[in-house]
């Protein structure tokens, strides 16, 4: 599966979008990119994914690039029950396993 | 909706003792995945189970076993604990999607913590 590149942390204010980028250049054409998040110590939640087209669930947004060679998640309203570590994975069809980065450690300030 | 469900949710064991995990997968998941979270660090794969069957092997010591049963929930077995297997253990589980893709959903896992 292709190597994740994700900023180690951002900040948001309270009511406004967070846009959590993702760089995933040497993904190949049958990898999709997962977003998953973790609230402190809590289960892996997953949020959202998308192969070429961009997404949109009631949780989150996917905005991947022509290329695909970066995508953006966004949380349209931050809330501060956001505050979490997101992952951004590439991981192919038939794998089995999902590999954790380092993530992003978004932090939704009041 | 149901999730996945994982048992005990905390477990406090000395060295050299044994534990037994529990997972209980989502309705009609046929696909368990067990990952291992240490202090300060991401999730790492440890062994999945399709339809009963190992599937996948991933950073699993040889004294942790685990199998899937017959109602698909699945048991991770770790024995001659040492202090380093104090961790949160994750438990997925997962159906073929469309097209064959699938998404892992994550139970609340087990702090192990050994003493």
């Amino acid at each position: 599966d292709a190597k994740t590149t994700q900023p180690t942390s951002m900040d948001c204010a309270e009511g406004r979008a967070a846009n959590l980028p993702c760089n995933h250049s040497t993904i190949s054409g049958n990898e999709y990119v997962y977003w998953y998040r973790q609230i402190h110590s809590q289960g892996p939640q997953y949020i959202i994914h998308g192969l070429k087209n961009n997404e949109t669930n009631e949780m989150a947004s996917l905005i991947i690039t022509e290329d695909r060679k970066s995508s953006t998640l966004i949380l349209p309203h931050a809330t501060l029950r956001d505050t979490a570590v997101y992952y951004c994975i590439a991981i192919s069809g038939s794998a089995r396993q999902l590999t954790f980065g380092s993530g992003t450690q978004l932090t939704v300030l009041p | 909706a149901a999730g996945v469900i994982q048992s005990p949710r905390h477990l406090i064991k000395e060295k050299r003792e044994t534990a037994t995990l529990k997972c209980y997968p989502i309705p009609r998941h046929d696909t368990v995945y067990w990952y291992q979270q240490g202090p300060g660090q991401d999730p790492q794969f440890l062994i999945s189970f399709y339809e009963k069957m190992q599937s996948d092997k991933g950073s699993i010591p040889d004294r942790f076993s685990a199998q899937q049963f017959s109602d698909y929930h699945s048991e991770l077995n770790m024995s001659s604990l040492e202090l380093g297997d104090s961790a949160l253990y994750f438990c997925a589980s997962s159906s073929p999607g469309q097209g064959g893709w699938e998404t892992q959903y994550f139970g609340p896992g087990t702090r192990l913590l050994v003493l």
